[in-house]
Formats: C-alpha cells, structure tokens, sequence
C-alpha cells in the first residue's frame, strides 16, 4: 500500500514553455501534498504544501506564480512550472500523506531539463 | 531548515549491523522523529518513524534517547541494496525540512 505515481518520470523542454507534472496517490486519499526540488548531489528542498480542495502554501523564496499548485482530488495534485528557464532544471519529488498517517510518501520524482 | 544534524558519510560491511545516529536536541514533546532513505535519482523511501519508544519493523530498528535529542537507525543485517543516503526527519509543523542525510556505502 501506500504508492505514490509522478507522470513524466523526465521531460525536456524548451526555454519559455511551460511543464506540467502529475503527482497521484493511487490507492489512499492523500489530504496533503508536497512538492520538493532536489538539485545534483544536494537534498531535498521543500517547495510547497497543498491541502486538498485549498491553495497551496509556499515556503519563502518560490514564487507561487511561477510554480503553480493545483490539488483539485484527493488522489492528485499538479505541479505547473510556467515560462521555465535552463536554472529551473532540476528533480522535482511530490510526497502525500493521508489524514490517518503520520508518514509522508514520495513519488519517484520527475527530471526536468531545460534546454 | 532542518532540525537535525547527521554524520556525512559512514560505510558498514555487509550482514553486519549499520548504526546510524542522528541528533536533534531542538526536538519539542510531540514531535515525531522519521527516518527515509535515497537510492540514486529515486523519491525517498518511508523506513520508520517515532515519538519515544523504540520501533522495530521488517526494515530497521528505532532508538529514541530517553530525552528524545538524539536516535539511531539501526540496520540489523546490512546488505549491498542498503547503500543509500539516510535522512532523519523531524516534523515542523505539517513539513519535512530535509538535512543533508549520511550517505551509507555498504561494503562486500
């Protein structure tokens, strides 16, 4: 149990277009996800806390409208990367977690490049 | 930012015990401590988590100090599929912050 899905495992763009990621809790509700960006050979770095059916919250320094949160389900929540640039490549991780467990559970990330 | 401090690097020889500690001596009473591991270019795997008794699963086993500032992870037979990067976590608030983790080399 407990298996998060992200969709596209990679993706390359070009400079100014944007990217959508899928995070999706496939067998558990998932009242709250995470969304993290993970650059070579550092850790992870949360970005932003979604709770279903509400606006994301963002940690300081990530611009909200750069990265747009959607979480519109309980089992899925997007990560919009608008107008990308070469220094938004990075690998980036969505976690859920359900309103019964303590633990968070991650996807299996998502490496975009920016070309 | 992280709540935790954790050795950088540690190597353990295979079927033998790998200990890993981790500090967090800022820890409030009902924060739990998590421990999640990273393979390579993977999303961290859930290991264990607790509040002040020790855990055991199928994967590792938990020892919380009786103060709770500081664990260990302990991996009772480590094998080459073990070699990862440990963090140890503890919550703020509703969030993860990670540290910088210990990266474990088992070794044949």
């Amino acid at each position: 149990g407990a298996v998060v899905s992200q969709h596209p495992s990679r993706v390359i763009c070009k400079s100014g277009t944007s990217v959508k990621i899928e995070c999706r809790s496939l067998d558990f509700q998932a009242t709250t996800m995470f969304w993290y960006r993970q650059f070579p050979k550092q850790s992870l770095m949360l970005m932003a806390t979604s709770n279903e059916g509400s606006k994301a919250t963002y940690e300081q320094g990530v611009e909200k409208d750069k990265f747009l949160i959607n979480h519109a389900s309980l089992t899925l929540s997007t990560l919009t990367v608008t107008s990308a640039h070469p220094e938004d490549s990075s690998f980036y991780i969505c976690s859920a977690r359900s309103y019964d467990r303590y633990e968070q559970y991650f996807g299996p990330g998502t490496r975009l490049t920016v070309t | 930012d992280a709540k935790t401090t954790q050795p950088t690097s540690m190597d353990c020889a295979e079927g033998r015990a790998a200990n890993l500690p981790c500090n967090h001596s800022t820890i409030s009473g009902n924060e739990y401590v998590y421990w999640y591991r990273q393979i390579h270019s993977q999303g961290p795997q859930y290991i264990i988590h607790g509040l002040k008794n020790n855990e055991t699963n199928e994967m590792a086993s938990l020892i919380i100090t009786e103060d709770r500032k500081s664990s260990t992870l302990i991996l009772p037979h480590a094998t080459l599929r073990d070699t990862a990067v440990y963090y140890c976590i503890v919550e703020f608030g509703n969030q993860f912050y990670f540290g910088t983790g210990t990266s474990l080399t088992v070794i044949p």
